[in-house]
């Protein structure tokens, strides 16, 4: 049983397309997290959501704390946007999803 | 800088020898936490500390230990290590449990093989 669960597992994306990443969560929670792992394995914390939406330059992270879900949408995407995105989320327990490996091509 | 740094970056180890990774952070972090990630399994917390003297058990804490003596490190112990401890390790720390302010600033991570 996966308390968080993210989609798509894999992606590939032209140069400028606008990207979808979808986490699915089945606990309670305080907060949620987006994280970003290079290629070389360090991760990088991007977004901490308890409520509505939040931007970061070309990345934005939406929560619907309802539906028990979130987003994180990258506009205009880049090669070097390719990166695993892990969603987070803190409740009594951390539980992490399992990543969604995205490349960008040029 | 701000940073976490975790060390030894890689680590070649057999089955039973006791090893310890480093893990220390220059930000004053009250929370500190270890993680392990595993391929198709994703990162499970280890052990986690919410100040000095105060430690945790995370989701998989079996055969590990810590200890939070002072604020800035927070050691992750392997007492008798078995192959099953082969994995990517990363310590992080924060503000705050949730890292509500600032995320959470991860260490560069330590790859451990048991044989």
């Amino acid at each position: 049983k996966n308390e968080v669960e993210q989609s798509p597992q894999n992606l590939t994306a032209q140069e400028g397309e606008f990207i979808t990443i979808n986490c699915s969560y089945s606990v309670g929670i305080s907060a949620l997290h987006w994280l970003q792992q290079h290629p070389g394995g360090g991760i990088v914390s991007l977004f901490m959501l308890s409520s509505g939406k939040k931007k970061h330059g070309r990345l934005i992270a939406t929560i619907n704390i309802q539906e028990k879900h979130s987003s994180l949408h990258i506009t205009a995407s880049h090669p070097r946007d390719s990166a695993v995105y892990i969603c987070a989320v803190a409740g009594n327990q951390f539980y992490f999803g399992t990543g969604t490996s995205l490349t960008v091509i040029p | 800088e701000a940073q976490v740094t975790q060390n030894p970056r890689y680590l070649i180890t057999v089955t039973g020898k006791k090893l310890t990774v480093t893990c220390s952070q220059n930000m004053n972090h009250e929370y500190m936490s270890w993680y392990r990630q595993d391929p198709g399994l994703g990162l499970r917390q280890i052990y986690y500390s919410m100040n000095v003297e105060v430690t945790d058990k995370g989701d998989v804490p079996e055969g590990y230990k810590v200890s939070r003596k002072e604020k800035r490190n927070f050691p992750l112990i392997l007492e008798s290590p078995s192959p099953n401890q082969t994995s990517l390790y990363f310590c992080a720390s924060s503000r705050d449990q949730l890292g509500q302010v600032g995320g959470y600033t991860f260490g560069s991570g330590t790859r451990l093989t048991v044989v």
